[in-house]
């Protein structure tokens, strides 16, 4: 059982440099999401899916982008990375957002910005 | 300032012990999730408490949301080495789209 898998699991950029940061998830979900960890911060939301099609900014969105490709697959992107955002990413999805559903997460994504 | 603060933020015991970890806001949550997270991995739900005042057991694990729903704790019994890990508290604010707000967590140790 896949779940929600993200690419790559690792990577260093450089200031400067862009990326994008892969999700996908089996489960059939309406809403997938975007947070980063970083230590004594839990986890903070920077975009949101509520369904294929629709795209919202969380807590920390800026400096990111987002695409909702279909309705499997959420993409992170910095456009021009910063050492600010040297942290682990993770992206979740769920099925039920009122009340709020169980987020099934990915294993991480731990960037790392020179 | 964090919407949830969580205490304490570590906590290393030995096997056998008992905990408490608490999860405190001054905003009022629809609903407040608790997730478990160990290394190398993204975390993993533990329970969802909906109604003030609610407990809910899991084996050796007591979840309790206040009567206010503005607060939560977590109780270990008999804590043993598999539960270790980050404890994350999470809460659903109606006004927000019931989006999820995290915790900073609590990183829990035991020893053998």
């Amino acid at each position: 059982n896949a779940g929600v898998t993200q690419t790559p699991k690792f990577q260093v950029l450089k200031t400067g440099q862009s990326m994008t940061l892969q999700c996908a998830q089996d489960m059939n979900h309406n809403s997938m999401y975007w947070y980063r960890q970083d230590p004594g911060m839990g986890l903070r939301l920077i975009y949101y899916s509520a369904s294929e099609g629709t795209t919202d900014k969380g807590e920390v969105p800026n400096g990111y982008n987002v695409s909702r490709l279909n309705k499997r697959e959420f993409s992170l992107r910095l456009e021009s990375a910063a050492p600010s955002q040297t942290s682990v990413y993770f992206c979740a999805s769920s099925d039920i957002r009122n009340p709020p559903g169980e987020l099934f997460f990915g294993e991480g994504s731990r960037l790392t910005v020179l | 300032t964090q919407l949830l603060e969580q205490s304490p933020q570590f906590l290393s015991i030995q096997e056998g012990e008992n905990l408490t970890v608490y999860c405190n806001s001054s905003s009022v949550f629809s609903s407040l999730q608790w997730y478990r997270q160990e290394p190398g991995e993204g975390p993993v739900l533990l329970v969802t408490v909906v109604t003030g005042g609610e407990v809910k057991k899991l084996k050796r694990l007591t979840f309790q949301f206040g009567d206010a729903r503005k607060d939560s704790s977590l109780h270990i019994t008999a804590a043993q080495p598999g539960d270790t890990g980050l404890y994350l508290c999470a809460g659903a604010l109606r006004n927000a789209g019931n989006m999820l707000t995290f915790g900073g967590g609590t990183r829990l140790m035991v020893k053998p």
